[in-house]
């Protein structure tokens, strides 16, 4: 069975400082890793996606994600954070390949990012 | 995401009502989802659904039951509905062409049950 941990429910963040966001995952064989952001009273959203080659994936609003095989882990990160970035965020893993499969989400990590 | 619709947005209900919230999609996915939300619990698969006759419990199926009208077209039943079943729901669509299976979320309904 496949399944991810997020082991922070929030992380705190000034303005302008980096940000990570952390997630491990467990799944048969290798993985197909997501990150979706959720703003408050709305849907998620996809941010960025692993699906193979290089380890460090480029996503939306300046989001980026670093794969880990060894260490079984796919952080967000972001260089310098935004007030805007407060949301919740949340890691979903997925076997390679999907076939007949869904996705299986973390519980979520509340970002907070003060001015 | 504008191309996944659900209605009601908002549902206040009693225990032991049957509801019934409903999902539209103009994105021409073969495969739709429905989610619940909980504090702290993530997003929980309810049923998905991969094509108009192929329906599958998830891990939290008991209670629910789902119709699937058409390809564009996905309904969640609460037979008789519980305080427990208080949630934010989400219906969820996506594309099996190409290698990954990026999924795109509706709105939500949040539903209580007194």
């Amino acid at each position: 069975a496949q399944s991810v941990a997020q082991p922070e429910d929030q992380v705190n963040v000034a303005e302008g400082n980096p940000l990570t966001v952390k997630c491990t995952y467990s799944v048969s064989g290798n993985p197909y890793l997501f990150w979706y952001v959720q703003y408050p009273n709305r849907g998620l959203q996809f941010l960025l996606k692993y699906i193979t080659g290089d380890n460090l994936v480029k996503g939306s609003y300046g989001f980026e994600a670093e794969f880990n095989k060894s260490q079984t882990s796919f952080h967000l990160k972001k260089p310098s954070a935004l007030v805007s970035d407060s949301a919740l965020y949340f890691c979903a893993v997925s076997p390679k390949p999907t076939g007949r499969r869904a996705l299986t989400f973390g519980s979520g990590t509340r970002l907070q990012v003060q001015p | 995401d504008a191309d996944v619709t659900q209605t009601p947005r908002n549902r206040i209900t009693k225990t032991g009502k049957r509801i019934m919230l409903e999902c539209s999609q103009t994105k021409g996915h073969d495969r739709m989802y429905w989610y619940r939300q909980d504090p702290g619990l993530g997003l929980r698969l309810i049923y998905y659904s991969f094509d108009v006759k192929d329906i599958n419990k998830g891990e939290i199926s008991d209670g629910y039951s789902v119709s699937r009208q058409a390809q564009a077209k996905f309904s969640l039943s609460l037979e008789s509905a519980i305080p427990n079943q208080t949630a934010l729901y989400f219906c969820a669509t996506s594309d099996p062409a190409g290698e990954v299976d990026t999924q795109y979320f509706g709105p939500g309904t949040r539903l209580t049950v007194l």
